[in-house]
C-alpha cells in the first residue's frame, strides 16, 4: 500500500483547460512537496507547503495543503504544452525524522 | 540546473557485470538520496547518506550498495547486474539540517542504464 496515492494517474487534456491532481494519505505530514519530472531528467521541486489549509501560488499553479495535513491537491489554470510532464507529490510524516516520501505520481498531457 | 551532478549520463552493459554511478551534491548540502526510476514508473527510494552516514534504506537490493565519501560526493553500486535493473538512477542532494528547508530535495539529470 502506498503511503501517498496521486489521482488521477493519468490526464490528457487540451490547452487551455483547468485541472485538479490530488494527493491523498491516510498518514499526517509535516510538510509535502510538489515535483514536475519532464522526460528524461530528474524531477524538480515546484512548491513546499507546511501549514494546514496553507494556499500557494506560482503564476498558473495553486497549491493546497488539507486542513489535517493528510492530503494536498495542485490546481493548473489554463494549462500550456509546456506543463507537460509527470507531477510528484513528496511528504515527510509527522514525527519521524527525515525521510521524504513520494507519491505515486500524475502524469499529464496537455495538447494543442 | 539544480547544481546536482551525476556521472556517467548514459551507461550499457551485459548481464552479471558490475557499475558504480557517481554523484556530486550541491555545495552546502549534507545528505544525498539514490532512486531508481524504471520505465514509466515513479520513484523508488533507494538509500539515504548524511554527512558520511546511512540514514534510512529503502527498497535497496543486496546486491546493490553506497557510500557518501568526507568531500560528499556518493557513489552506488551496482552488482550482477540483471535485464531488471535496466532503469534511470537519480541522486538527490538536500540540506539535511533542521527546517522544513532540510527536505527539499535537488535531482541531478540521472544516470541511464542499460543491461543488455
Amino acid at each position: 500500500t502506498q503511503l501517498l496515492e496521486q489521482s488521477p494517474q493519468f490526464l490528457s487534456i487540451q490547452e487551455g483547460e483547468n485541472l485538479t491532481v490530488y494527493c491523498n494519505s491516510s498518514s499526517v505530514f509535516s510538510s509535502l512537496q510538489w515535483y514536475r519530472q519532464e522526460p528524461g531528467e530528474g524531477p524538480v521541486l515546484l512548491v513546499t507547503v507546511v501549514t494546514g489549509g496553507e494556499v500557494k501560488k506560482l503564476k498558473r499553479l495553486t497549491f493546497q495543503f488539507g486542513d489535517a495535513r493528510k492530503d494536498s491537491s495542485l490546481h493548473i489554470t489554463a494549462a500550456q504544452p509546456g506543463d507537460t510532464g509527470l507531477y510528484l507529490c513528496a511528504g515527510v510524516q509527522a514525527g519521524t525524522a527525515s525521510k521524504l516520501t513520494f507519491g505515486t505520481g500524475t502524469r499529464l498531457q496537455v495538447t494543442l | 540546473d539544480s547544481g546536482v551532478t551525476q556521472t556517467p549520463k548514459h551507461l550499457i552493459t551485459a548481464t552479471g557485470q558490475r557499475v558504480t554511478l557517481r554523484c556530486s551534491p550541491r555545495s552546502g548540502d549534507l545528505s544525498v538520496y539514490w532512486y531508481q526510476q524504471s520505465l514509466d514508473q515513479g520513484l523508488q527510494f533507494l538509500i539515504q547518506y548524511y554527512n558520511g552516514e546511512e540514514r534510512a534504506k529503502g527498497n535497496i537490493l543486496e546486491r546493490f550498495s553506497a557510500q557518501q565519501f568526507p568531500d560528499l560526493h556518493s557513489e552506488l553500486n551496482l552488482s550482477s547486474l540483471e535485464l531488471g535493473d535496466s532503469a534511470l538512477y537519480f541522486c538527490a542532494s538536500s540540506p539535511g539540517t533542521s527546517g522544513i528547508k532540510a527536505h527539499e530535495q535537488f535531482f541531478g539529470p540521472g544516470t541511464r542504464l542499460t543491461v543488455l
